[in-house]
């Protein structure tokens, strides 16, 4: 167990359709990343939050947007949900001193 | 631009056999170095980090892994796999402890019975 929470552990879907992934960092930690891991894209680093902050955005498309809250819980919003969108989404956090990351359990996206 | 690469997608090899996974990186200056593991159906683990110091770096699991500077590798061992070991790894890179990680693509281990 990472210490990293998130919810739901998986979701179904319609296209169209909107939906927030939860992630809930390891005690203390104050960097939270966002991941997609599909079949044909493998591991794909979303975006960074350290703080409250937006810090690193990587292939996150403009559909997707992410916040952390003042508590360092972070939530990732994924809209207009396309059939390419189902995968594992991953939240990680690590520590202000360290980029070392601790994934959390995933959450698996089914849109139909 | 940095890059990893993990040249093997997929590696066979037989339970109580020795184990290496290659990673490869492109960088100038010594990196930051990782391996994770991912069970089905489970998010990555830490399986250990290399920041600097001695070039042989044990971790979890009885894994270990070693930097060579001159061949820009960190390749990860075990010298007998279990059956328990068949999952994904990945090897991360990043310049400091500021930077993202960047990530290789996954090797894929399979155990023979």
């Amino acid at each position: 167990d990472s210490g990293v929470t998130q919810t739901p552990k998986h979701l179904i879907t319609a296209t169209g359709q909107r939906v927030t992934l939860r992630c809930s960092p390891r005690s203390g930690d104050l960097s939270v990343y966002w991941y997609q891991q599909s079949l044909d894209q493998g591991l794909q680093f979303l975006i960074q939050y350290y703080n409250g902050e937006e810090r690193a955005k990587g292939n996150i498309l403009e559909r997707f947007s992410a916040q952390q809250f003042p508590d360092l819980h972070s939530e990732l919003n994924l809209s207009s949900l396309e059939l390419g969108d189902s995968a594992l989404y991953f939240c990680a956090s690590s520590p202000s001193w360290s980029n070392e990351q601790y994934f959390g359990p995933g959450t698996r996206l089914t849109v139909t | 631009a940095q890059s990893v690469t993990q040249p093997d997608i997929h590696i066979t090899v037989s339970e109580g056999a020795s184990l290496e996974l290659r990673c490869n990186y492109s960088y100038g200056a010594t990196p930051y170095l990782f391996w994770y593991v991912q069970s089905p159906g489970q998010g990555l683990q830490l399986l250990l980090k290399y920041f600097s110091g001695d070039t042989l770096v044990q971790g979890i699991k009885g894994f270990e892994a070693e930097f060579k500077r001159s061949q820009s590798s960190f390749n990860l061992r075990k010298p007998s796999v279990h059956w328990s070991d068949a999952a994904e790894y990945f090897c991360a890179v990043a310049p400091d402890s500021n930077y993202q990680l960047i990530w290789g693509a996954g090797t894929k281990l399979i155990i023979k019975p």
